[in-house]
């Protein structure tokens, strides 16, 4: 069974930052993964994919890694602002099933 | 375009009482999941729907949760005989399709379910 873990939990950083968010799972037969954001009482905004074939994608100040074989992948923010301030999400779509799998999230809190 | 609609937003019920949720994908959008999330806890797989293909059952906690899909458009999430369990915010998503972990999944704002 897949599992999916990301770390911290929670983080508070200052505006203008750097961060880096991180997320494990346990299968690495995965087709994808996605990371997400929500906000309090909102669904969740798809922020990048990326392929199992790909190791990054980008958007904007944002940038995601993927280490299939390690079974990790990193989400980088750079120059953190106030706006960015909600909880991401982790998600791996499966090889075999039809779900995604999610990590329980990074709250993030930047400070002005 | 428009997105992914739920309805309603929220939704308080009475312990016993059977709800019905709705889920509008986007236009063209063949596959449609249903997910809960609980408060405080990640988001869990319910339920999948892939064209006209049987959908994918596997992830209903109980046999008082059940869903349909009237050909490629609008999903109903049925629970009878709420507990109070079942408090959550239910999640619709679409896709474009196909394999669904191969493409990018949408998600709507959710309905808050309460049950006291």
């Amino acid at each position: 069974k897949q599992e999916v873990t990301q770390i911290p939990a929670a983080l508070s950083v200052p505006e203008g930052e750097n961060l880096v968010l991180n997320c494990s799972f346990t299968d690495s037969a995965i087709y994808n993964l996605q990371w997400f954001r929500q906000d309090p009482g909102k669904g969740l905004t798809s922020l990048l994919l990326i392929q199992s074939s790909q190791r990054e994608q980008t958007s904007g100040r944002l940038n995601a890694s993927l280490d299939k074989s390690s079974g990790r992948s990193t989400l980088y923010i750079a120059a953190s602002q106030p706006g960015d301030s909600a909880t991401y999400l982790c998600a791996v779509g499966e090889t075999s099933g039809s779900r995604l799998t999610f990590g329980e999230g990074t709250q993030l809190t930047v400070n002005p | 375009g428009a997105g992914v609609s739920q309805s309603p937003s929220n939704k308080v019920t009475e312990k016993g009482k059977d709800v019905e949720l709705r889920c509008d994908p986007i236009s063209g959008h063949t596959a449609l999941y249903w997910y809960r999330q609980r408060l405080g806890q990640g988001l869990e797989f319910l339920i999948y729907f892939q064209g006209n293909s049987a959908p994918d059952k596997s992830g209903l906690p109980s046999d008082r949760f059940s869903a349909e899909r009237t050909g490629e458009s609008v999903s109903t999430l049925t629970i009878q005989r709420t507990q109070q369990e079942d408090s959550a915010v239910y999640l619709c998503a679409s896709s474009l399709g196909g394999l669904a972990g191969a493409t990018e999944q949408y998600f709507g704002p959710g309905t808050r379910l309460t049950v006291t």
